[in-house]
């Protein structure tokens, strides 16, 4: 079964700095994968997912991820960070199949913005 | 455009009692899934419904803990004689159809965020 690491429980960055959050996955054929936004008391929020073609996804929110298949990986980043972009990030990734059950999700890595 | 409403939104038990949580999915989706969040974890696929039948309940625990989507009315998931450990946040998560996860991602509701005294 497909599984998904967030190595980073907790990250923070200044308001108006660049942001990398890190992703990698294992699974043995290309996967779905996703990234979602948790904020505080709220559900997930998707921001953006892979599924073919271009490995450089543009979501909302100005956030882009990049697949890259050969680090198993789907870092999300955004060039400059709002102080409204704190919250919690889910990595997620969903087996190529019939069964949308089989989306596993990372344990999250929570981001704080200083002002 | 309501999107997954769950309620309630803090449940509040004390060992030994029961614990409903109710979820209606979005407006045209017939399929439901549950997943519980425990703190610094991520979230734990529970269960897969559709209308009148369990698709997949290989994430529920064995025991006390059981779910239905009925013909009419939202999905229920059910906790019996809940214990200390039981207390996490619920998502409910619909989608229009299944085996097309690329068209369709979940949509997830704010959560039930159940506390066992």
């Amino acid at each position: 079964a497909q599984s998904v690491t967030q190595p980073d429980i907790h990250i923070t960055v200044s308001e108006g700095a660049s942001l990398e959050l890190r992703c990698n996955y294992s699974y043995g054929a290309t996967p779905y994968l996703f990234w979602y936004v948790q904020s505080p008391g709220q559900g997930l929020q998707l921001l953006l997912k892979y599924f073919s073609g271009d490995t450089l996804v543009q979501g909302i929110k100005g956030f882009e991820a990049e697949f890259k298949r050969s680090q198993s990986s789907f870092n999300l980043r955004k060039p400059s960070v709002h102080w409204s972009d704190a919250a919690e990030y889910f990595c997620a990734v969903g087996a190529r199949g019939d069964n949308n059950n089989d989306m596993r999700f990372g344990a999250g890595t929570r981001l704080t913005v200083k002002p | 455009n309501a999107g997954v409403m769950q309620n309630p939104r803090h449940l509040v038990r004390r060992r030994g009692q029961e614990a409903r949580l109710r979820c209606s999915p979005m407006k045209g989706h017939s399929h439901v899934y549950w997943y519980r969040q425990l703190p610094e974890e991520g979230l734990k696929f529970m269960v897969y419904l559709q209308k009148e039948n369990i698709i997949d309940e290989s994430g529920m625990p064995k025991e006390r803990f059981s779910a239905e989507f009925p013909k009419e009315g939202p999905s229920i998931l059910r906790i019996q004689q809940v214990v200390r450990g039981d207390s996490a946040a619920y998502f409910c998560a619909s989608s229009p159809r299944s085996g097309q996860i690329y068209n369709s991602p979940l949509h997830f509701g704010n959560g039930t965020r159940l506390t066992v005294t």
